[in-house]
């Protein structure tokens, strides 16, 4: 079974609004990432959060981690066309990574 | 940097046959793992490799396999292969897999059919 759960599975919101994205694990982490996956291609590394940081920002991106509640959140703000794609988050447990389902996005413009 | 290349991009078998899939991680980058990803189970964790040895294994039957080489280059090997291993096979690569801020960093798959 999947670590990393996530919600919602899809999402459809227009450019300029924020998407956000809720990812759910299991067992302890030394980190929690996030990844964006165009159409079938390979993954793409967006940002990375260790077990003892709480929030961090990367451009229009901004993540969240409760390791009281094993849960973590994307947000990504202003969007774009060009954000959709579908966004894994992958609980990191020294070297081991699960991945959560997946949150399809989808930016109209 | 030339990232993590696969090869092939694309393999249509038949069941009962065989299958190897390769891997090339970015140079310097000691740790190799690999993914299924399909649109029933998504994206699950098959084994990891590191420094020749498997450090990690998920939880697949024997009939997937895989080595790594002294270049780090990996290989991985599906035998007696069945309708449902039609899937994308992930590749990822990282420095050393157990730093705690490693990133993977992903080729673009062999999307592999079975018939």
């Amino acid at each position: 079974s999947q670590q990393g759960e996530e919600d919602p599975q899809a999402l459809s919101i227009q450019e300029g609004e924020n998407a956000t994205m809720n990812c759910s694990y299991k067992t302890s982490i030394n980190n929690l990432q996030w990844y964006r996956q165009n159409s079938g291609r390979g993954l793409v590394h967006l940002i990375l959060i260790r077990s003892n940081e709480r929030e961090k920002h990367s451009g229009r991106l901004r993540v969240t981690l409760d390791t009281s509640k094993k849960s973590s959140s994307l947000l990504i703000t202003a969007s774009r066309a060009a954000d959709t794609a579908s966004y894994f988050c992958a609980a990191d447990s020294w070297g081991k990574f699960q991945f959560g389902a997946g949150t399809q996005v989808v930016v109209t413009p | 940097k030339a990232g993590v290349t696969q090869t092939p991009r694309y393999l249509i078998k038949t069941r009962g046959q065989q299958v190897t899939l390769s891997c090339s991680p970015i140079s310097g980058h000691r740790s190799v793992s690999w993914y299924q990803q399909t649109p029933g189970q998504g994206l699950q964790f098959l084994f990891e490799y590191f420094s020749e040895t498997q450090r990690n294994k998920g939880n697949f039957p024997g009939r997937f396999s895989g080595r790594q080489f002294s270049n780090s280059r990996s290989e991985m090997n599906v035998s007696t292969l069945e309708l449902g291993d039609s899937a994308l096979y992930l590749c990822a690569s990282s420095m050393s897999g157990t730093s705690g801020t490693d990133t993977q960093y992903f080729g673009p798959g062999t999307r592999l059919t079975v018939l």
